[in-house]
Parts: structure tokens; C-alpha cells; sequence
């Protein structure tokens, strides 16, 4: 009965290869959001999809590509992975339209070596 | 932009103390208040919200009060328990209509609670 969740939990990569992060949400929502929390804690928007279309991209190298199948999914999808992109990165969701509070994931941290 | 600055941590405290995490907020309109608490090795979850100038938010024993006037969102609780130990993250609702999970954090407070 989890309501947002994501997958995998870790991930342990070598530079240079290519990774997918997996989030669903069980809630119904319509909208959903990628966040990433850095080595200090902290934590920044990434992207926000409703309805499976894009509404936020903030700064953010487009190696990092999000992808929605349906609404209650949204994949992040990291090409070329470098150092730096070590992180904990969260998803999210709610619905804006009944001005609800976001549901965030347990994280995945994601470590590149 | 909008921004939140939290005061520094980190914070230790024993057992039954008062706690105070002051936190302060730039925006431009209304936007909404928040504060997310993340335990150890989990994610986010949202302790509690205000939505308009003084609404006071209240979840397991923490009060914040919207204080427009001052632009502040400060964090109380009147006696800590050890199970209290975690980061906690003010937070606002941005841009882009103000939807509250277009959030804004400031960098968290680490706050540890000492038997």
C-alpha cells in the first residue's frame, strides 16, 4: 500500500554508464515531481510532469531525461553519468488542481564511482 | 526568486528540552509554508503546513505560525524526545502556480536528541 514508490533503492554505477530510476504512485495524483538532494542535504527541484507533460525543467544538464508512460508514472533516465551526479534523488506527487501537499519517495541514492 | 533560509545546525538537545528551528522566507505573493521532517535513512514526510498569513500549522506535539510580518515560518516544540532526532526542512511553495509540490527547501536543520 505504498503510496509513492521507487526503485531501486540504491544504485552503485561506474562513470559513463546509463541509468534509470523508476517511480509510481499509487495516490491518484496528477502531477509528479523528480527532486535531488545533494551531498550536504540539499534538496532541489528537477522536473515536474502533469498529466504526462512537462512543466518544470529547471537547470539541469539534459542528460537527464525524464520520461511518463501515464500519469502515475515518471521515470528519470541519466546518460553519460559523471561524478558529480552522486545523490539521493526523490520523487514526488500531488494534485495541484485540490491544492494537496506533496508524497515523497524513500529516495534513491544514487552513487557514481 | 523565492527563497528559505533555516538557521544552521547542527542542533543537540536533550531530552524534554525546548526546541526552536527559526526559518525566514523571500517570495514574491502568497505562497504556502512548510515543514518536511526526514528520519534517518528515510525520505521526506510532511509534518506540517500553513497555507495563509497567521495560520498556525500543528503535527506530533510542533506548532509554526505564518507570520507575513516578519516572513517567518519558525518550528517549536515545547519538550523533545529522542525519537524527535532528524533533519528538518523548511520549506515554501514556488513558482509555476504555487502547486505544493513545486517546492522551494531551505538546507535543513540536523537535530539531535540526547537521552
Amino acid at each position: 500500500d505504498t503510496a509513492v514508490s521507487q526503485t531501486p533503492k540504491y544504485l552503485v554505477t561506474q562513470m559513463g554508464n546509463d541509468k534509470s530510476i523508476k517511480c509510481e504512485q499509487n495516490l491518484g495524483h496528477d502531477t509528479m515531481y523528480w527532486y535531488k538532494q545533494d551531498s550536504k542535504k540539499f534538496l532541489k527541484i528537477m522536473f515536474s510532469y502533469n498529466n504526462k507533460e512537462l512543466i518544470i525543467n529547471e537547470t539541469v544538464p539534459n542528460r537527464f531525461s525524464p520520461k511518463s508512460p501515464d500519469k502515475a508514472h515518471l521515470n528519470l533516465h541519466i546518460n553519460s553519468l559523471e561524478l558529480g551526479d552522486s545523490a539521493v534523488y526523490f520523487c514526488a506527487s500531488n494534485n495541484p488542481s485540490a491544492n494537496t501537499e506533496a508524497f515523497f519517495g524513500q529516495g534513491t541514492r544514487l552513487t557514481v564511482v | 526568486g523565492d527563497s528559505v533560509t533555516q538557521m544552521e545546525g547542527p542542533v543537540t538537545l536533550s531530552e524534554e528540552a525546548f526546541l526552536t528551528i527559526n526559518c525566514t522566507y523571500t517570495a514574491t505573493g502568497y505562497p504556502s509554508l512548510f515543514w518536511y521532517v526526514q528520519y534517518p535513512g528515510e525520505g521526506l514526510q510532511l509534518l506540517l503546513k500553513a497555507t495563509k498569513a497567521d495560520d498556525k500549522g500543528s503535527n506530533k506535539g510542533f506548532e509554526a505560525t505564518y507570520r507575513k510580518e516578519t516572513t517567518s515560518f519558525h518550528l517549536e516544540k515545547g519538550s523533545v524526545q529522542v525519537s524527535d532526532s532528524a533533519v528538518y526542512f523548511c520549506a515554501l511553495s514556488g513558482n509555476y502556480g504555487g502547486s505544493q509540490g513545486n517546492l522551494i527547501f531551505g538546507k535543513g536543520t540536523k537535530l539531535s536528541v540526547k537521552p
